[in-house]
């Protein structure tokens, strides 16, 4: 069975520190994760996805397949980065359907 | 920028009713996805459309929750008859092919009385 768990339900850092977000997955198969996040009144966004390998606002996130982790990771966390951030993982088959975490609350303080 | 349409945005219905959701997908888009979202939790997909066949419905309760997709473009979500556990967020997601990410609607938030 595909699973995916979140840790932390509430992240709070200050602008400009560090941040990482956990998530750790079970999956059998080859696993495809992203991050989505949703801004205050805003709907539900792609932020980033394991296979492209790219840094989307200054976050970016490795696949360890060993520790079976996608941790999302940004070096200076800025204000306009508070949101609720879902890990998510592929099912691996043509249709994508997608299991999520239940999501961490960021808060960056000024 | 296209995106994913969905209506109602609220719905407020009492238990034992009936109630029904409706969603647009951008245009072009195969794969039409609805989920629901309990309140702290993260989404979970209820039930797969590839243009108007169902693909995957197993976490859909099929006693009282019903989906077409009829002409495989716009579709439909109904719950009948509502209970308490059902009040969530109902989110419609598309994706045109498996290269692709889900582009998600705004959803329907359903408080059941």
């Amino acid at each position: 069975a595909q699973r995916v768990t979140q840790p932390e339900k509430l992240l709070s850092v200050f602008k400009g520190a560090p941040v990482e977000l956990k998530c750790n997955y079970s999956y059998s198969g080859s696993p495809e994760l992203f991050w989505y996040v949703q801004y205050s009144r805003q709907r539900l966004q792609l932020l980033l996805r394991h296979i492209s390998r790219e840094s989307i606002k200054g976050f970016t996130a490795d696949l360890n397949k060993g520790e079976t982790s996608f941790h999302l990771k940004k070096p200076f966390a800025q204000e306009e980065d508070s949101a609720m951030y879902y890990c998510a993982l592929g099912s691996g088959t043509s249709y994508g359907k997608l299991t999520f975490g239940q999501g961490t609350i960021l808060t960056v303080h000024p | 920028e296209a995106e994913v349409a969905q209506s109602p945005r609220y719905k407020i219905t009492e238990k034992s009713q009936a109630v029904a959701f409706w969603c647009d997908p951008i245009s072009g888009h195969a794969t039409l996805y609805w989920y629901r979202q309990i309140l702290g939790q993260g989404p979970e997909l209820l039930v797969q459309f590839q243009d108007e066949s169902v693909v995957d419905d197993s976490q859909l309760p099929k006693d009282r929750f019903s989906a077409e997709r009829l002409k495989g473009v716009d579709s439909t979500l109904k719950i009948q008859p509502a209970e308490l556990g059902d009040s969530a967020m109902y989110l419609c997601a598309s994706r045109r092919d498996n290269r692709e990410t889900q582009y998600f609607g705004p959803g329907t938030r359903l408080l059941v009385l």
